[in-house]
């Protein structure tokens, strides 16, 4: 079945510091990858998206590039903010199939 | 518009109760789901309506039961839970069914605690 893998946290950074947030996947196809946030107290938002291979999703600052050949869609960002402080959801998807597979979530927090 | 409310924010309900979740959004989207979330751990889904039916249950027990009365709002009703079935519970939309029909909007959630 698919699988979604991210890294352990919780992950403590100083502000202005350089994030990157692993995630592999295991899936037959050409699935869409996702990252969503979950800030305290709130449901899920999505960061960003790639619905193929070498694609890049960016928002906010953030980015993840699609990459077929290692599985991965990595979490990246240049410079974090106290306000990144959120738990982070790696998914993956199909075209036409409701469902997503998360990952266990990775809590980042921000350090001024 | 793009946001997804639910009622109440927190619920407390002992083992005998019946209570209702609520959801509503009003964005015109097509889908609607319910994600039951524990504690550090991922969202795990429970039901899709699409276009107002019923399109997929995850094997969830029969003491909650869905309801999505018309495009905008969706139910979820509990009776007879356990304990165990304490958790945030979720309430998402999307202009269509699957990943490709857009964006998953996520409510705040209901914090449930069945004692």
């Amino acid at each position: 079945g698919n699988s979604v893998t991210q890294m352990e946290g919780p992950v403590t950074l100083s502000e202005e510091a350089f994030l990157t947030i692993n995630c592999t996947y295991t899936a037959t196809g050409y699935p869409s990858l996702f990252w969503y946030v979950q800030y305290p107290g709130e449901g899920l938002q999505l960061l960003l998206k790639a619905t193929k291979a070498d694609d890049k999703g960016s928002n906010k600052g953030f980015e993840a590039t699609y990459r077929k050949e290692t599985t991965s869609f990595h979490l990246e960002k240049g410079s974090v903010q106290v306000s990144d402080s959120a738990v982070y959801f790696c998914a993956l998807g199909y075209f036409g199939n409701e469902k997503l597979t998360f990952g266990t979530g990775t809590r980042l927090t921000i350090i001024p | 518009d793009t946001e997804v409310t639910q009622t109440p924010k927190h619920l407390v309900m002992g083992m005998t109760n019946k209570k209702s979740l609520k959801c509503e959004q009003h964005m015109g989207h097509r889908a609607m789901y319910w994600y039951k979330q524990k504690a550090k751990k991922p969202p795990e889904l429970m039901f899709v309506y699409s276009y107002e039916k019923l399109s997929i249950n995850e094997s969830v027990p029969s003491r909650f039961s869905p309801e999505c009365p018309n495009s905008s709002l969706l139910n979820l009703h509990l009776h007879a839970l356990q304990p165990e079935d304490s958790a945030l519970y979720l309430c998402a939309s999307s202009q269509d069914p699957g990943p490709e029909g857009g964006e998953q909007y996520f409510g705040p959630g209901t914090r449930l605690t069945v004692t």
